[in-house]
């Protein structure tokens, strides 16, 4: 069974920076691109940024470009997120989601729970 | 990156059929076949319903389908069931250069 289990939210000050971690399980796990996509309160979904299976081609939304950044440790089937200079409008439910193919962004077939960001002094 | 575009709202009842759009650009929607659609229940994970415009994973019903013409890509939903009342998503890849992607605007269905 394929299992995506996000952590590492938590309310921050504006400023500040957060590291999320999403453990994957149940396929193989260097064999597809990983993505995060978040969802603000009440608000549609938003792609954030998603890395191929190697970390060859990686790609961030121009809304978190320069401040976050992604990677992925295939030994430890793990997918990261790091967030700097965070603001209030980055406050969101945070989606793991694996995608369908290796080097692009075909589909997300599977998604976590989602941990919560919640940026606020 | 600006959002696909989809209307805020779609409704019918039991048993019609309603048909959600997605409009992009060259770039995307009109660039690759990369389109996907995705079912959000509230307070629940989104759910993949098609992908590569038109494909459905295993287990989703054959009610839903999905098409694409030019820049913009439809989802219908055939014999409209009271479950199927939920947030509707398309999404697009974006770039070859880099892993690039984007969602639409969203769509809320209605079962009257």
């Amino acid at each position: 069974e394929v299992q995506l289990v996000e952590s590492g939210g938590g309310l921050v000050q504006p400023g500040r920076s957060l590291r999320l971690s999403c453990a994957a399980s149940g396929f193989t796990f260097d064999d597809y691109a990983m993505h995060w996509v978040r969802q603000a309160p009440g608000k549609g979904l938003e792609w954030v940024s998603g890395i191929s299976w190697n970390s060859g081609s990686i790609g961030y939304a121009d809304s978190v470009k320069g401040r976050f950044t992604i990677s992925r440790d295939n030994a430890k089937n793990s997918l990261y997120l790091q967030m700097n200079s965070l603001r209030a409008e980055d406050t969101a439910l945070y989606y793991c989601a694996k995608d369908l193919v290796d080097t692009a962004m075909a589909a997300f077939d599977y998604w976590g729970q989602g941990t919560l960001v919640t940026v606020s002094s | 990156q600006s959002a696909l575009t989809q209307p805020a709202s779609v409704s019918g009842s039991p048993g019609q059929s309603i048909t959600i759009s997605c409009t992009g650009t060259s770039s995307d929607v009109g660039g690759y076949n990369y389109v996907s659609w995705y079912q959000q229940h509230p307070g629940k994970a989104p759910k993949l319903m098609i992908y590569d415009v038109s494909n459905r994973p295993s287990g989703v019903s054959n009610r839903f389908s999905g098409s694409k013409s030019g820049n913009t890509a439809s989802l219908t939903i055939s014999g409209l069931q009271a479950e199927d009342e939920a947030d509707y998503y398309c999404s697009s890849y974006t770039s070859s250069s880099t892993l690039d992607g984007v969602f639409g605007t969203g769509t809320k269905v209605t079962v009257l």
